[in-house]
């Protein structure tokens, strides 16, 4: 099961949005409505911020969003915030591979 | 407040073993199917093993199957995973986490993580 494509940056001024797509297959991302996204700052663990495509936990802001369209998925950061500066990793469920996770992104908060 | 201890990483020479642990406190353990997921140094995450809440399923990926056993202790509150017949690949922090929802890709919740390094 091969991870799933990420751009490995992306980056963006305070305020402004930003949006990471996550590219799969049929066998991932696109045949489940199961994407999920986590923030990982420098030497801390991930933390999951969306789940099943759109959905975020409690306690995560709605600058948060996300999206699914056929094999790809996206992450949009609206009103950016220093401290939104991190890698953010998409997964999907793949059946027999319950856990497939994205090559990463490192979000630069100008 | 649900809180996740690693503990067990260390240097381990190639083809040897190591046990991690991750102990957990804060909800009710054998209720939550949980998993262990890896990150070498500078790489991105790639999910291990996992285990039901019972137990009586397990999960591997291809790289570590035959390899890897993960198991769980109720009484204890603890999720293991035996690391036999390490190579320099092996290298990584490992992290524990709890789903919520099993089949659905999420983990709700992680652990700080154990550094593993595999070298002579």
């Amino acid at each position: 099961q091969s991870a799933l494509t990420q751009p490995p940056s992306a980056s963006g001024s305070p305020g402004q949005s930003v949006t990471i797509p996550c590219t799969g297959t049929s066998s991932d991302v696109g045949g489940y409505n199961y994407v999920s996204w986590y923030q990982q700052h420098p030497g801390k663990a991930p933390k999951l911020i969306i789940y099943e495509v759109s959905k975020r936990p409690s306690g995560v802001p709605d600058r948060f969003s996300g999206f699914k369209s056929g094999n790809t998925a996206s992450l949009t950061v609206s009103g950016l915030q220093a401290e939104d500066e991190a890698d953010y990793y998409c997964s999907s469920y793949a059946g027999s591979n319950p856990y497939v996770f994205g090559t990463g992104t490192k979000v630069t908060v100008l | 407040e649900v809180q996740m201890l690693e503990s067990g990483g260390g240097l381990v020479q190639p083809g040897g073993s190591l046990r991690l642990s991750c102990a957990t406190s804060g909800f009710t353990f054998s209720s939550f199917a949980m998993s262990w997921v890896r990150q070498a140094p500078g790489e991105g995450l790639e999910w291990v093993s996992a285990v039901s809440s019972g137990g009586g399923s397990t999960f591997y990926s291809d790289s570590v199957k035959g390899r890897f056993t993960i198991s769980r202790d109720s009484s204890k509150n603890t999720l293991y995973l035996q690391m036999n017949s390490l190579t320099a690949e092996d290298t990584a922090v490992y992290y524990c986490a709890r789903t919520t929802t099993p089949g659905t890709g999420r983990l709700d919740d992680w652990g700080q993580g154990t550094l593993v390094t595999v070298s002579s």
